[in-house]
């Protein structure tokens, strides 16, 4: 079956990154978008950005332009997705989602499992 | 900026049907899509384009499009629909994605 999953738990401090992965598997990688959604305590669903596991081609949401990096590896199905400049704010749980279907890349089906990233000092 | 208005909750008794509303100018012209989320759990497509819905998800989920609102309604709720709902659709000619800011569904 379809299942992406993603690295475990980060704790950084303010001005750090953090990397965090996604590996796929029980489809064709390069057939499906890949997005990036985070989701602060409480809080709602924050789209970051899309990229194309087949060129590797990205497009960010405008609140992470200059922070964020979306790469992946074809080799071993996964993709990566790098925050810059940590601050407090961005604790939150990193999902990554598979595009839903290869016609229609911009919703998600299904999604990891999701990563908690806290900044703290 | 561009958003997706949603109720913050709705509440139903089991048995009756809960309608939960998403609003936004772009969506006559875009999908949408509605996801639940449980507690600690990651989001689950309910519903896609407008009112597609998944392999696996109740019958009870239903989804509508009229004008600049779409409707996910849940007839015959039960107490494991209790959850948060999300719209979701695209803009800027479907280069970026957006969330409406959910809508908490109590099962009473």
């Amino acid at each position: 079956q379809v299942q992406l999953v993603q690295s475990g738990a980060e704790v950084k401090k303010p001005g750090a990154s953090v990397k965090v992965s996604c590996k796929a598997s029980g489809y064709t990688f390069t057939n499906y978008y890949i997005h990036w959604v985070r989701q602060a305590p409480g809080q709602g669903l924050e789209w970051m950005g899309i990229i194309n596991p087949s060129g590797g081609s990205t497009t960010y949401a405008q609140k992470f332009q200059g922070r964020v990096t979306m790469t992946r590896d074809t080799s071993t199905s996964t993709v990566y997705m790098e925050l810059s400049s940590l601050r407090s704010e961005d604790t939150a749980v990193y999902y990554c989602a598979r595009a839903g279907s290869m016609v229609i890349g911009y919703w998600f089906d299904p999604w990891g499992q999701g990563t908690l990233v806290t900044v703290s000092s | 900026s561009y958003e997706l208005t949603q109720p913050p909750s709705v509440s139903v008794s089991p048995g009756q049907t809960a309608r939960i509303t998403c609003s936004g100018d772009a969506l006559p012209k875009q999908y949408a899509y509605w996801y639940q989320q449980k507690p600690g759990q990651a989001p689950v497509v309910v519903i896609y384009k407008d009112s597609e819905r998944p392999s696996g998800i109740p019958e009870r989920f239903s989804g509508s499009s009229s004008g600049t609102t779409v409707t996910l309604t849940i007839s015959g709720v039960q107490a494991e629909d209790e959850a948060d709902y999300y719209c979701q659709s695209t803009y800027s000619s479907g280069t970026y994605v957006i969330f409406g800011g959910g809508t908490k569904l109590t099962v009473l």
